[in-house]
Parts: structure tokens; sequence; C-alpha cells
């Protein structure tokens, strides 16, 4: 079974500095989708940025952008410049391809704070 | 388009009686999926259903259960409600499996 580690439960960061989340994952599959999801005290849970197992090439959203090592199974999320709006937990996901196991898998988060 | 919607947003019952909740996918969506969230647990997946059929199913007793319609919308029904059932439920739709889910508001049961 599919397992995602989030090692960091909480993290801090200065405003306008860039922090680094850190997400790592044990699967036997080589076909997999890989997600970060931002939950703000709101609670609706918003999708950040997708990987696509098969791209070597790491995904990028504006300020944000992934440190993809598919070897290493790891899955890192980079936040530039971040600001007060991005205080929230993040959830690093995965989702296999298969049609019949197509459920995110969750890791338990990392709440990150910004100071202003 | 519209976001995914979940009726209602708070729900209190009393240990016991049984609950339905209800969601609306995005428009052309045809997967929905429920998840739970506490704080001991974090997210676990509860069912995905595609095109009216449960394609998958999470670790919960059979307490828990859903359906969909064909328009696509959602329901997953609790009986016999238990205080550990207090959480966040999470409604997710998708337009299939090689896609990212996107989430409601979720409805936040309170079990006393």
């Amino acid at each position: 079974a599919q397992t995602v580690t989030q090692s960091q439960p909480e993290m801090s960061v200065q405003e306008a500095e860039t922090v680094t989340l850190s997400c790592t994952y044990d699967t036997s599959e080589s076909d997999y989708y890989l997600f970060w999801y931002k939950q703000p005290p709101s609670r609706q849970m918003i999708l950040v940025i997708r990987q696509e197992a098969y791209k070597q090439q790491n995904a990028t959203e504006n300020r944000f952008s992934v440190n993809f090592q598919k070897a290493a199974k790891s899955f890192s999320l980079k936040i530039s410049d971040s600001q007060l709006g991005d205080a929230a937990m993040y959830f690093c996901a995965y989702r296999s391809p298969r049609g019949s196991q197509g459920n995110l898998i969750f890791g338990k988060g990392t709440k990150l704070s910004v100071k202003p | 388009k519209a976001g995914v919607t979940q009726t209602p947003r708070y729900l209190i019952k009393t240990r016991g009686q049984q609950v339905t909740l209800s969601c609306s996918p995005i428009s052309g969506h045809r997967s929905v999926s429920w998840y739970q969230q506490t704080p001991g647990q974090g997210l676990q997946f509860l069912f995905e259903y595609f095109s009216e059929t449960q394609r998958n199913k999470g670790n919960f007793p059979g307490r828990f259960s859903g359906r969909q319609f064909s328009n696509s919308r959602s329901e997953m029904n609790v009986s016999t409600l238990e205080l550990g059932d207090s959480a966040l439920y999470l409604c997710a739709s998708s337009p299939g499996t090689a896609h990212e889910q996107y989430f409601g508001p979720g409805t936040r049961l309170t079990v006393t």
C-alpha cells in the first residue's frame, strides 16, 4: 500500500522569504500523480500544484514550485516570496492512475505560519 | 464554473441517529470522492463514485454508505452515529482518474 509522510508538523517563515516543505512517499508503482493541497483556516482545500511521475520537469505555479526526486521518492514544495495569505495547513497527496485505487492518499500535513 | 458545493455546512446529531450529507460536483465531473478529516486520523478516504458506480472504498464500517445520482450529485449516509464520527466530511470531484480532485468546503458533523 502506498504511504505519504510529511516529517515537519509545523514550519514558520518570515514574510517575503522562501520556505520548503518536505514530503516523501512509498509506492511500487512507476506511474502516479503527486499533489500539494493547501487548507487555510477557513477549511476549503485548495489545489496548489500537481506533478505527473512520468514528467522529469518539476512543476511550477507562480511562487510555488516542487522538487520531484522520483528515485528518492521525494516531493518537496518550495514557496518563494512568502505572503501572509500562505499561512495554512499543507498536505502532500499521492494518487494512483488505476481507477480502482484512484483515491488521494494524504500525509498528515504541515502547518505553515508566516510572520510579518 | 461553480465549485463543489456541500450541504449542510454544519450539523449536530445525537448518538444513534443517522445523517445524510450531500455533494454537488463541478459541472462535467463524473467522479465524486468522500473523505473524513479528524485531528487524530487526518484525512481518510471513504469512497469514490464514478458514473453512479462505487469504484473504490476505504476502510470504514458498513454504517458509512453512499450513492451517486445520474446528474453526478452524491450523498453519503452514516447510520447509528457514534461520538467518533464527529469530523469534517469533505467531498471532492474530478473529471476522471488521471486528474486532480477539487474539494468542497466540507460539512462539519458533531455527534453528541
